[in-house]
């Protein structure tokens, strides 16, 4: 069965710290992995797409990371800021590489940032 | 900037009535998503669109129907509100990611949050 599951389910840190959020996947045959951020009350935002010949890749203070043989990604924050404080979904895409792709989402991880 | 808009930011509607959720996008995209989102269960698919009148079900369509007659416009329908429907709804619309291996960027709408009682 195609899952995407994420550690932890929340996190609290203190302002200024880092952190590290984790996703395993069981999504085959693999396409892309996306990591989106969600505010509460609003929809997704895109932080990071990659694809398989891809193992590590920044926006700014979010850094995703992909092994592609052990199906795990991570997320890592730099020096947090308050409005790091949102829900991360881990998404995997799986099909062909070519039309419709089925998305398979995780479950989030609920972060708040603590001054 | 892509734009996803959605009619409404909050829903009451009572069990029984007829709902409609209205999405746009102003980008051309050919391919529209509507999902619900639940806690401890993440976003699931309800319907999807990939042109003009078309539609295919999703993980989820039981209770759902849906319209496009226009390109930028996909409207999501609930013939009889239940209470078991009571949920957070997200539009998205999607692009071809272009030099990758294959794939789409969806982008999302703000969400409707439908209460029925």
């Amino acid at each position: 069965k195609n899952q995407v599951e994420q550690s932890p389910q929340s996190l609290i840190i203190l302002e200024g710290k880092n952190c590290t959020l984790q996703c395993n996947y069981t999504v085959s045959p693999f396409s892309n992995l996306r990591w989106y951020k969600q505010d509460t009350g609003r929809g997704p935002v895109s932080l990071t797409i990659m694809t398989f010949s891809e193992n590590t890749k920044s926006n700014g203070r979010y850094t995703a990371t992909l092994d592609a043989d052990t199906k795990q990604s991570s997320l890592h924050i730099t020096a947090s800021q308050l409005s790091d404080s949102a829900s991360y979904i881990c998404v995997v895409s799986g099909g062909p590489n070519t039309g419709f792709q089925k998305l398979v989402f995780g479950t989030g991880t609920r972060l708040l940032v603590s001054p | 900037d892509v734009k996803v808009t959605q009619s409404s930011r909050y829903l009451v509607k009572r069990t029984g009535e007829k709902v409609f959720l209205e999405c746009v996008q102003d980008m051309d995209h050919e391919n529209m998503f509507w999902y619900r989102q639940d806690p401890g269960l993440g976003l699931r698919l309800i319907y999807f669109s990939y042109d003009v009148k078309m539609k295919e079900k999703g993980d989820i369509p039981e209770g759902y129907s849906v319209s496009r007659e226009k390109k930028e416009r996909f409207s999501l329908i609930l013939e009889s509100a239940s209470t078991n429907q009571t949920s957070m709804y997200l539009c998205a619309s999607s692009l071809l990611l272009s030099g990758t291996s294959g794939g789409y960027e969806q982008y999302f709408g703000p969400g409707t949050r439908l209460t029925v009682t």
